[in-house]
């Protein structure tokens, strides 16, 4: 099991103001990081899996960027709104066992209005 | 078309009991995993299924808990003897890849709760 951790635990935005928060993993013998949100009483839903060092990626509002040679991932939301309101996971497997994600605890990110 | 869906989506019971909570992933998903959140904390491996492969259960945290997966669809994780420790939000997810390439689709989780 990989030692991933998130920071911070939680944060409070104004609306229209952007965020970012990180994901750190070990760097060595890297294979792929996801994000996933997870909202009160829904699903979490996956936003992104990434595999290589220097990948972007967006949606919508949302984007993340990887380094995997340091050993860290940064999720931005540009603008946000309330229903950005949520927890955000991000997950790494370990090469020896790639389907076993080792979860962060999460970023809880609320939106004030 | 239909998600993960999990029942039941909230459960009480009494310290000593035993429960039952159901996966059914979807359809085509050959992956199914079960993890759980314990407050404070973030998502716990538990268990993994892929086709017919035998299940890694490392992550099961004592001989209580205990899953299986029927016809390489519907999975039920059963916990015996309750613990207030217990206490957690049970997810499934499934998948048609590893995540090594590709997500996982969880199901809303089922919430227990040991009184």
């Amino acid at each position: 099991i990989l030692n991933v951790e998130q920071s911070p635990q939680s944060l409070h935005v104004q609306e229209g103001d952007s965020t970012n928060f990180t994901c750190s993993f070990p760097s060595s013998n890297f294979y792929a990081l996801h994000w996933y949100r997870w909202e009160t009483a829904k699903s979490p839903e996956a936003l992104f899996v990434m595999t290589l060092n220097g990948d972007e990626k967006k949606k919508g509002r949302i984007s993340a960027t990887l380094n995997t040679k340091e050993g860290y991932s940064y999720l931005y939301i540009k603008g946000s709104q309330p229903e950005d309101s949520a927890t955000y996971l991000c997950a790494s497997p370990p090469p020896s066992n790639d389907y076993k994600l080792s979860f962060g605890a999460g970023t809880t990110v609320t939106v004030r209005a | 078309g239909a998600g993960v869906s999990q029942s039941p989506s909230n459960k009480v019971t009494e310290k000593g009991k035993d429960v039952e909570l159901r996966c059914d992933p979807i359809s085509g998903h050959t992956a199914l995993y079960w993890y759980r959140q314990s407050l404070g904390q973030g998502l716990e491996f538990l268990i993994y299924f892929q086709g017919n492969s035998a299940p890694d259960k490392s992550g099961l945290p004592s001989d209580r808990f205990s899953a299986e997966r029927t016809g390489g669809s519907v999975s039920t994780l059963t916990i015996q003897r309750t613990q207030q420790e217990d206490s957690a939000v049970y997810l499934c997810a499934s998948s048609p890849f590893r995540p090594s390439t590709g997500e996982l689709f969880f199901g809303e989780g089922s919430r227990l709760t040991v009184l």
